[in-house]
């Protein structure tokens, strides 16, 4: 398997523009993490889901920030209206049950 | 405070010498994770324990839950091992919390 997949690598746009980051977990994986990692706050989880369903959203940060998983293949995570303060490496990660989860290589958002 | 505190923040070590790195929370968990990431910042996950101890090659996880402590330990430390290695915790009906990470260098 290729792990997981996180496109596109890196992000860069203006404040207001819309983001989309995507994600293909691990095939057979039947949970899906979004994570945001910052230099002041760290990693954060923003969301997972179970079998495409979302469990917890609470740490999404604001209504900006919209996340789907239409199938078990894929998952995007959207920012609308995008802010500088959003520039951050995004980071989605899948498990199988509720072990070891693979983290992909990230997406680097920088919002000017 | 934090619920998730890592030390030491920063580590330099020579290589072959035995490392700890240590992680104490605040709340009930259902497991806690280690997880590496490189200088690139790709991230993998080391382990995740909810009692005892695991081992891996040459890093070994502990944890206490009683004394809601865990350790990593690296034996014959390499300076591939360079990273930062992170302590997340699931706390019980709750998000996953991340330690501040702790920064390895090992030296030839």
């Amino acid at each position: 398997d290729a792990g997981v997949i996180q496109s596109p690598r890196h992000e860069v746009t203006e404040m207001g523009q819309e983001v989309t980051l995507r994600c293909k977990p691990i095939s057979g994986h039947d949970y899906l993490f979004w994570y945001r990692q910052t230099m002041m706050r760290g990693l954060e989880l923003l969301i997972y889901f179970n079998n495409n369903v979302p469990i917890d959203d609470s740490g999404m940060p604001e209504d900006r920030f919209s996340a789907k998983m239409p199938n078990a293949s894929f998952s995007t995570l959207k920012i609308q209206p995008s802010e500088p303060r959003d520039s951050a490496v995004y980071f989605c990660a899948s498990s199988f049950v509720e072990e070891t989860q693979y983290f992909g290589p990230g997406t680097r958002l920088l919002v000017l | 405070k934090n619920e998730v505190e890592q030390s030491p923040q920063n580590l330099t070590a020579q290589e072959g010498e035995f490392i700890t790195i240590n992680c104490s929370y605040s709340v009930g968990i259902s497991a806690l994770h280690w997880l590496q990431q490189h200088p690139g910042g790709g991230i993998v996950s080391l382990f995740m324990l909810s009692s005892g101890k695991k081992k891996h090659g040459r890093l070994i996880a502990t944890i206490n839950i009683q004394e809601k402590h865990s350790s990593l330990h690296i034996t014959a430390s390499h300076p591939r091992d360079s990273a930062v290695y992170i302590c997340a915790v699931e706390p019980n009906n709750n998000d996953m919390r991340f330690g501040a990470g702790t920064r390895l260098t090992v030296k030839p």
